[in-house]
């Protein structure tokens, strides 16, 4: 099972949106709608922003939204903020014994 | 709060074993699923394996399944990965995670472990 591939970087300016694309297969998003997104800031655990292609957990700002066609995913952050910067990775549900794939990872940089 | 917080990493020579913990608090460990997920140095997550509440129930990624091994004690609350036959690729941070009520996603993440193979 391969990763979902994610942009490398995405850059954007305080107050701008920008949007982070996570393609799959039919073997992982295309077969499932459940799609998860994490934010990670260097030296930190992962956190959850998203979960079930577009829902927020209790705490997380309604600038994070998510949405979803065919194979692949994307997150949505807007009104962009400096302590929106950090890595970002989606995550899918998967067909076959590696029952869970995460994508290559996004570093977003708040210029 | 809730919290889950790994142990146990450290420098492993190639070929060696090793055996992580992850101490849960602040929740009741025996009502959720845990799963650990590694992150090389400077790489992306991958999942490795996931436990049921009772631990009836193991599941492991193609990279982990013939020398990893999951197991849980309720009663410490306390989650475990031994791993062995180790190489250089195994480096990395390995963080625990509880799995949602609603299934399918990590909403709670330890610190993390890292655990460096080498000479």
């Amino acid at each position: 099972q391969s990763a979902l591939t994610q942009p490398a970087s995405v850059s954007g300016s305080p107050g701008q949106s920008i949007t982070i694309s996570c393609t799959g297969t039919n073997n992982d998003i295309g077969s499932y709608n459940v799609v998860s997104w994490y934010q990670q800031t260097p030296g930190k655990a992962p956190k959850l922003v998203l979960y079930g292609v577009n829902k927020r957990p209790s705490g997380i700002s309604n600038r994070f939204s998510g949405s979803k066609s065919g194979n692949s995913a994307s997150l949505t952050i807007s009104g962009l903020q400096a302590e929106d910067e950090a890595d970002y990775y989606c995550c899918s549900y998967a067909r076959g014994s590696t029952l869970y794939v995460f994508g290559t990872g996004t570093k977003v940089t708040v210029l | 709060q809730v919290q889950l917080v790994e142990s146990g990493g450290g420098v492993v020579q190639p070929g060696g074993s090793v055996t992580l913990s992850c101490a849960a608090s602040g929740f009741i460990f025996s009502t959720s699923a845990v799963h650990w997920v590694r992150q090389a140095p400077g790489k992306g997550l991958e999942w490795l394996t996931v436990i049921s509440d009772d631990g009836d129930y193991k599941y492991y990624a193609d990279s982990a399944k013939d020398r990893f091994s999951i197991s849980r004690d309720n009663s410490r609350d306390t989650l475990y990965l031994q791993m062995s036959l180790l190489r250089a690729e195994d480096t990395a941070i390995y963080f625990c995670a509880r799995e949602s009520v609603v299934g399918d996603v990590f909403d709670i993440w330890g610190p993390g472990t890292m655990v460096t193979v080498s000479s």
